[in-house]
């Protein structure tokens, strides 16, 4: 299968810090999604990015779909305690699919 | 709007044992649905999608199987279950193939 790799694998931050991670590929994807999983739930939806060049916020989080079309970016800004979670990117190839990114697990300290 | 239920929340289960879980998605009609298992907190691995009632795909091969009995009903079993069937296991629903996937909250299985 398809691989896309994230970075970093895990991040420790102090609240109020900006967070940025990053998803690529060897493959160019015609759609890039962020997820947050809590433990022990499934992955919510948080940003969806449909075109090369796309920013797209929503609230304190910013997603990148970058003009190579083989990578996107995920910042957060001012980072909270409840931002702690795993993020994981997934990008659309054309087949019947998206294809998981392994995580970024997001610790804040307060 | 639209609703994903996945149930039982947690299950454990002896080596060997049949397993069936379910997955229904309300408010929408023909959904793409997907079955995930997700290991030690990664990595979403997919195992089935389906498009249509009776389509089913696979995408690894395993002692498991998928059937999809109606429009907005998806199940997992097997008939024996083994050690490496333990897992986190998510069921997704989707509009079309290229359109985000919404998630359940997921089946945690524990295998004895």
């Amino acid at each position: 299968g398809q691989q896309l790799n994230q970075s970093p694998q895990s991040m420790f931050i102090q609240e109020g810090e900006d967070v940025s991670m990053n998803c690529t590929s060897s493959s160019i994807f015609n759609t890039w999604l962020w997820y947050k999983q809590d433990p022990g739930e499934g992955p919510v939806l948080l940003i969806a990015l449909y075109k090369a060049g796309e920013l797209t916020s929503n609230g304190r989080l910013t997603a990148q779909f970058g003009i190579t079309r083989k990578d996107s970016f995920l910042n957060i800004s001012a980072s909270i305690p409840s931002d702690v979670g795993i993020y994981f990117c997934a990008g659309h190839l054309g087949r019947n699919q998206f294809y998981f990114g392994t995580g970024t697990s997001l610790t804040v300290i307060p | 709007s639209q609703t994903i239920h996945q149930w039982p929340a947690t299950l454990v289960q002896p080596v060997g044992s049949p397993l069936s879980l379910e997955c229904t998605v309300e408010g929408t009609s023909n959904p793409n649905l997907y079955w995930y298992r997700q290991a030690a907190g990664r990595g979403l691995q997919l195992l089935f999608y389906s498009v249509g009632i009776g389509q089913i795909s696979s995408e690894v091969p395993q002692n498991l199987s998928a059937s999809r009995p109606q429009d907005r009903q998806f199940i997992l079993s097997s008939k024996k279950l083994l050690l490496s069937d333990s897992g986190f296991y998510l069921c997704a629903w989707s509009t079309t193939s290229n359109q985000p996937q919404h998630f359940g909250d997921g089946t945690r299985l524990s295998i004895l």
